[in-house]
């Protein structure tokens, strides 16, 4: 069943200590998508990949890294995680960028920050 | 810059009742919108665009650029509704932009 999986589903970490979120896809898509959802609050694109294009939005926090070493795979880096950063992260998939092109969503991974 | 306003967080109906999800935008340019729905312990999907003018599972919703509205309506609400609903919009920069949703509850 071709779908968007993201590992690990809950994530502890401490404050300050680098936390890797992983996401990868069975779709083929072009388009790889992170986003961040606090509690109540709507989902907050922080960055995309165009094959290997890294697209970052204006405002995500320099804490915020990504890499994509092949189409499949797609890696959210938090290097100094503060409470603050404490949610939902979600990852997506889309054949083309553009937002035109359905987005097609994994479980997410909750990310506690103790 | 744009704006995304869902006014209603919870939203409860009766089956067999209609139901309106409220969406309104603030956007510059020519608005492509979308609703994007969540299950209970499913992952988020889309659930209609505008461009397609198609009625999914029931639901439909009328781009109202006089009044920058994008409400998602059924006629008559079923149990399966229940769910979260969210209102989003394709930015300048042609990313999804999401509205803080709207938690369906239909009663049955």
């Amino acid at each position: 069943d071709a779908m968007v999986i993201q590992n690990p589903r809950y994530q502890v970490t401490q404050f300050g200590k680098p936390v890797t979120l992983s996401c990868s896809q069975t779709l083929n898509h072009n388009v790889m998508y992170w986003y961040q959802q606090k509690s109540s609050q709507a989902p907050k694109l922080l960055f995309h990949y165009y094959d290997k294009d890294f697209n970052n939005e204006a405002d995500t926090p320099d804490n915020f890294q990504s890499r994509r070493p092949n189409t499949s795979f797609c890696f959210l880096d938090i290097r100094s995680p503060g409470l603050g950063d404490a949610a939902m992260y979600l990852c997506a998939t889309s054949r083309d960028p553009g937002g035109l092109d359905t987005q097609y969503f994994g479980p997410g991974t909750r990310l506690t920050v103790l | 810059a744009q704006r995304v306003t869902q006014p209603e967080k919870l939203l409860s109906v009766f089956k067999g009742a209609p139901v309106e999800l409220k969406c309104n935008y603030s956007y510059s340019g020519s608005p492509e919108l979308f609703w994007y729905v969540q299950y209970s312990r499913q992952r988020l999907q889309l659930l209609l665009r505008h461009i397609s003018r198609e009625s999914i599972k029931g639901f439909t919703a009328d781009l109202n650029k006089g009044e920058t509205s994008f409400h998602l309506k059924k006629p008559f609400a079923q149990e399966e509704d229940s769910a979260m609903y969210y209102c989003a919009l394709i930015s300048g920069a042609n990313n999804l932009f999401f509205g803080t949703g709207t938690r369906l509850t239909v009663i049955p």
